[in-house]
């Protein structure tokens, strides 16, 4: 199984509203990543859990709050979010921590619409 | 360069032409250079991860080479066909984090 698989695909949500954006992987890898892409622009780090731990955070307003429950599985929780925070959220593993040169394994992405 | 870079943003051929773009990237602190392929509704698929200054690699009609002195890299794809249609991310290992570029988008017709 060398798949990435985000839930939910799209979502809208109001800037009142509380929700999660999940990813899961089952390779083993102990690296996971939150990336927020925009249209036109490159996909921008969100965060970094390296053996379940965040080891990076990129200045990420604290309406984005990550959570790594065990090493297969991501999530993202969001809350009183801004009709800029619309954008593409791609989620992806790697087999070893952070400071490593191993390829990423992308999902799909969860394609997020703040109203 | 203090961002990682990558032209032409678009490109447009026909199927049999074969073609090449680039991504420059920051030469100092380099320690690895990835290659990503995307296709529209599909997840970012890796092509290359280069370490080693003069690198080489080959994946069926795709290749890519490393200058890590200069900071550029440049993938070829050698009889381009339809399904070679995608973006092409580049991304820089640099500082403990995986920087990409904007991309550039092949569109290749019949």
């Amino acid at each position: 199984d060398t798949e990435v698989t985000q839930t939910p695909k799209h979502l809208v949500m109001g800037m009142t509203n509380k929700k999660s954006l999940k990813c899961e992987q089952h390779m083993g890898h102990r690296a996971m990543y939150w990336y927020k892409q925009k249209a036109k622009k490159p996909p921008e780090l969100m965060f970094v859990y390296s053996y379940e731990k965040l080891s990076i955070n990129e200045s990420v307003p604290s309406r984005f709050s990550p959570e790594c429950p065990n090493s297969s599985l991501l999530n993202l929780h969001l809350h009183a979010l801004q009709p800029e925070d619309s954008a593409l959220y791609l989620c992806a593993s790697s087999q070893m921590g952070a400071a490593n040169t191993g390829e990423l394994f992308f999902g799909e992405g969860s394609r997020l619409t703040v109203l | 360069i203090l961002n990682v870079e990558q032209s032409p943003q678009s490109l447009h051929v026909q199927e049999g032409d074969s073609t090449n773009f680039t991504c420059s990237f920051p030469s100092s602190n380099f320690y690895a250079l990835h290659w990503y392929r995307w296709e529209t509704a599909k997840s970012p698929e890796a092509l290359f991860v280069m370490t080693l200054n003069g690198d080489e690699k080959k994946k069926g009609r795709i290749s890519a080479t490393l200058n890590t002195k200069e900071g550029y890299s440049y993938l070829y794809i050698k009889g381009s066909q339809p399904e070679d249609s995608a973006t092409y991310l580049c991304a820089d290992y640099n500082t403990d984090k995986l920087i990409f570029g904007t991309g550039t988008r092949l569109q290749v017709f019949p």
